[in-house]
This record gives C-alpha cells, structure tokens and sequence, in this order.
C-alpha cells in the first residue's frame, strides 16, 4: 500500500489564485480529513469526509472547498489564495476506531 | 481555545536517560488520548494511545500516563535515542464522536543528545 499521499510536495501562490491540493489513499478508508499546520501550532482540521459523497466542516473551513466523489480521493480546493492560507496542510485517513493516518504534507506559500 | 495543551515548546535530553513530555486538557468529554511523533518534512506519524479507561498503556520503550482527575497525560521515553529526535504531538478526542475528530496540542520538540 501507498498509504495516504499528497500531491504536489510544494506550491507557490499569488494572492486570488486557486488551486487543489490532491489527496489520495489506498486503504479503502472511510474516513478522511484535511488539517493545517502553522508555526508554533498545532494541527488545525479544515474539513473533514465520513465516506464518498459527505463532507463537513471543520475548526478553520472559510477559504476552502472540497468534495469526495470515490472512496480514495479526497481533494483540498484553494478558491482564493490569500496569505493568510500559507501553511502545511496534512491529508489523514482512517477506518473504524483506528488511529488517523497521516500524508507527507504539502508545504504551501501565498505571496 | 486551545482544548489540548503542551506548555514546553522543547525538551533536551542525553541518550539513554528518560523524556517525559506533558499534556493537559480541558475537556471533560475527551476521552481517547494519543501521541504522534513527526519529522521534519514528513507528516505526523502515530505513536501510542490511552484511552481514559486506563490509566497507563505501554509500547516497548514507550509508555503514556493518563491522570484523568487532573486532565493530564504524559509520554514517558526509556531509554532514549537519538533517533527520537522529532516534535511530539498530544492529540485528544471524544470517542463518542464517529469520526474521532481529534484536537491537538501544539507540540513539544525533543532533542535527543548523545
């Protein structure tokens, strides 16, 4: 297995591009989440799937979208990029009570 | 708020000795308790958990603490490597909740020296 991965490893934004961080996970998880990472944070949850075609909201949502059309994918979708939004962002997955699992992170900057 | 804290940013420890690292939490409904360990450039990685049914778990060198009449958990290290060197993740969630949505303190660097 791949397990959880994350596509692209770095991107670079100017303020009022979009874009879709990808994530994808082999497992045949149920569940699937996005959080960020800031300096001197913890991990914040963004959005978060309870299986293919629900989503949710999560602590810090305004500025993203996402969908989840197949078990397996689960991408992160910028409408806007603003500053603010320069972060890592971590991809997880689980299934039943198991731990998340997390992706590599994809490593964001917004000028 | 932050519901799950750890109030040492860093911890510095000689090889072979022990690393307690701590947690606090305010949130009486949180009920599973887990550590994650990451690497610079990786994403966090699952260490070891509690739930509040106990009040230890123990995995090889590592082992977690949970007093739950104080809101607080540790991670103890024995004997400690190099190799541990890493940022230490407390993470907590109610296991009411399906999803297990978790909610993390802000980490604490460990340095592992020889």
């Amino acid at each position: 297995n791949a397990g959880v991965t994350q596509t692209p490893k770095f991107q670079v934004l100017k303020t009022g591009q979009s874009m879709t961080l990808q994530c994808a996970q082999d497992m045949n998880h149920e569940y699937m989440s996005w959080y960020r990472q800031d300096p001197g944070m913890g991990l914040r949850l963004i959005h978060y799937s309870v299986g293919a075609g629900i989503t949710d909201q999560g602590e810090v949502p305004n500025g993203y979208n996402v969908s989840r059309s197949t078990t397996e994918d689960f991408p992160l979708r910028l409408l806007s990029a603003a500053p603010s939004q320069t972060s890592v962002y971590f991809c997880a997955s689980k299934t039943g009570g198991n731990p998340w699992y997390f992706g590599p992170g994809t490593r964001l900057t917004v000028t | 708020d932050q519901q799950v804290k750890q109030n040492s940013p860093s911890l510095s420890v000689q090889e072979g000795r022990i690393s307690i690292l701590n947690c606090d939490y305010t949130n009486s409904m949180f009920d599973y308790f887990l550590w994650y360990k990451k690497y610079p450039a990786e994403g966090p990685t699952f260490l070891i958990s509690i739930s509040s049914i106990k009040d230890k778990n123990e995995d090889g060198r590592f082992t977690v603490f949970l007093n739950k009449s104080a809101k607080h958990l540790s991670l103890h290290i024995v004997p400690s490597q190099p190799g541990d060197s890493a940022v230490y993740f407390c993470a907590a969630s109610a296991r009411g909740s399906t999803l297990g949505r978790l909610y993390f303190g802000r980490g604490t660097q460990l340095t592992v020296w020889p």
